[in-house]
């Protein structure tokens, strides 16, 4: 099994500013990762899929790089919607059962 | 445009089985799989299982194996999620969501809120 492991736990950025949150995995995914953005009492919303790429809709200040075990989703210029739970999951592996244990983005 | 659309609130007692659809519509159905995740109160998400719809090929997470059935009926394009044994632990709200052979979750439905209550 393999364990994604997302840091902070929480992270307080002021509007404006740049976030950058981490998601590890135990071993390599590749670039076999996706990341979601979960407001409050929403569902989450797909926004990179393939480490890096954007999925449809998703503004250009969300960006995701990394491979291997370590990635990290930065978004630039922090909107107040952007103000939310984040969470990675792996899906190198099938069936794709790993999910971090999410950030929470607050408002600093 | 896709849509994944769920029932609303269940309230179940402790031993029920809940049974969850997910009536999918602006997409092939058989041509993605579903998956299943729940997520308790203040919890983050757990993947419960998918099912391939077009052959009804299942895989369950080890923790739900023995209580946990997911179907998929092509006639109706829905998906249908049955948790059984309901404890208080199983109160969470369950979203469905598709993939496509790789595995990220496109599109989710909006969740249904079960709560296991005497």
């Amino acid at each position: 099994e393999i364990v994604m492991t997302q840091s902070p736990a929480t992270l307080s950025v002021s509007p404006g500013e740049r976030a950058t949150l981490s998601c590890r995995a135990s071993q390599s995914v590749s670039s076999n990762l996706a990341w979601y953005q979960q407001k409050a009492g929403q569902a989450p919303r797909l926004l990179i899929y393939g480490a890096s790429t954007r999925a449809t809709g998703i503004p250009a200040r969300f960006s995701g790089s990394g491979s291997g075990t370590e990635f990290t989703l930065t978004i630039s210029s922090l909107q107040s919607e952007d103000f939310a739970v984040y969470y990675c999951q792996q899906y190198n592996n099938w069936p794709p059962d790993s999910f971090g244990q999410g950030t929470k983005l607050e408002i600093k | 445009e896709v849509l994944l659309v769920q029932s609303g609130a269940e309230v179940k007692k402790p031993g029920a089985t809940v049974k969850i659809p997910c009536k999918v519509s602006g997409y092939t159905f058989i041509d993605y799989y579903m998956h299943w995740v729940q997520q308790a109160p203040g919890k983050g998400l757990e993947w419960m299982g998918l099912v391939d719809p077009e052959d009804g090929e299942t895989i369950y997470a080890e923790k739900f194996q023995g209580r946990v059935t997911i179907t998929a009926d092509t006639s109706t394009d829905t998906a249908y999620m049955e948790l059984s044994s309901l404890r208080s632990e199983d109160t969470a709200v369950y979203y469905c969501a598709n993939s496509y052979n790789s595995g990220f979750l496109n599109n989710w439905g909006q969740g249904t809120l079960v709560t296991v209550s005497s």
